[in-house]
């Protein structure tokens, strides 16, 4: 079956330093890749998401993401993190184009002041 | 534009109750899922419905759990009876459907089983 693995379970940066979390999914075939961010107190919102072509993805708020297929990962980047970005993190895999999607486990990440 | 509604926000319940919670997901949205979320987990579907069809519901316990999407629209997921290990948040989330669509989520019901 289908797994994410997220590597993570909780970060803590201070503002300005560079993140990075890591994805890893288990899918050989085609896949859709997705990270989800939860906000304290607010619901699920869709960050970024790669379905086909430039494996590197641009969100929302300055994160970006590459898709490696022979690593079979997905990490998440950003250059310069901000207190705001203090959140829940959710890497999810879709198999092929009607699959089910598939979440990791989340990281949590606090960033002090 | 709306996003996907979820009620209650909260409920505590007694084991062995019957618990309900309803979903109104985006207009326009045909495709409608329920996942179930525990402490440190990610969110785990519990099943999918295009339209008024429940197209995957193998991962629903179907002893206790029961979901419908009468018209298409909303939707309600009951538990019956509940026990100690429902407790979690359950998430609706509704898409537009088709290749690679985007899941977009409510703000889910916390669930308290006592």
């Amino acid at each position: 079956a289908q797994s994410v693995s997220q590597h993570n379970h909780h970060v803590i940066l201070s503002e300005a330093a560079s993140l990075e979390l890591g994805c890893n999914y288990s899918y050989g075939g085609t896949v859709n890749l997705f990270w989800y961010v939860q906000y304290p107190g607010q619901h699920l919102q869709l960050l970024l998401k790669y379905f086909s072509g430039d494996p590197l993805v641009k969100g929302i708020k300055g994160f970006e993401a590459e898709f490696i297929k022979s690593k079979f990962s997905f990490n998440l980047r950003k250059p310069s993190v901000q207190w705001s970005d203090t959140a829940e993190y959710f890497c999810a895999v879709k198999e092929g184009s009607q699959g089910n999607l598939i979440f990791g486990k989340g990281t949590k990440l606090s960033v002090k002041p | 534009e709306a996003g996907v509604v979820q009620s209650p926000r909260y409920k505590i319940i007694e084991k062995k109750q019957p618990v309900a919670f309803w979903c109104n997901p985006i207009s326009g949205h045909n495709t409608l899922y329920w996942y179930l979320q525990n402490l440190g987990q990610g969110p785990e579907l519990l099943i999918r419905y295009e339209n008024e069809e429940a197209v995957d519901d193998s991962q629903l316990p179907k002893d206790r759990f029961s979901a419908e999407r009468l018209k298409g629209v909303d939707s309600t997921l009951k538990i019956q009876p509940a026990e100690l290990g429902d407790s979690a948040v359950y998430l609706c989330a509704s898409s537009l459907g088709g290749l690679g669509e985007t899941q977009y989520f409510g703000p889910g019901t916390r669930l308290l089983v006592l």
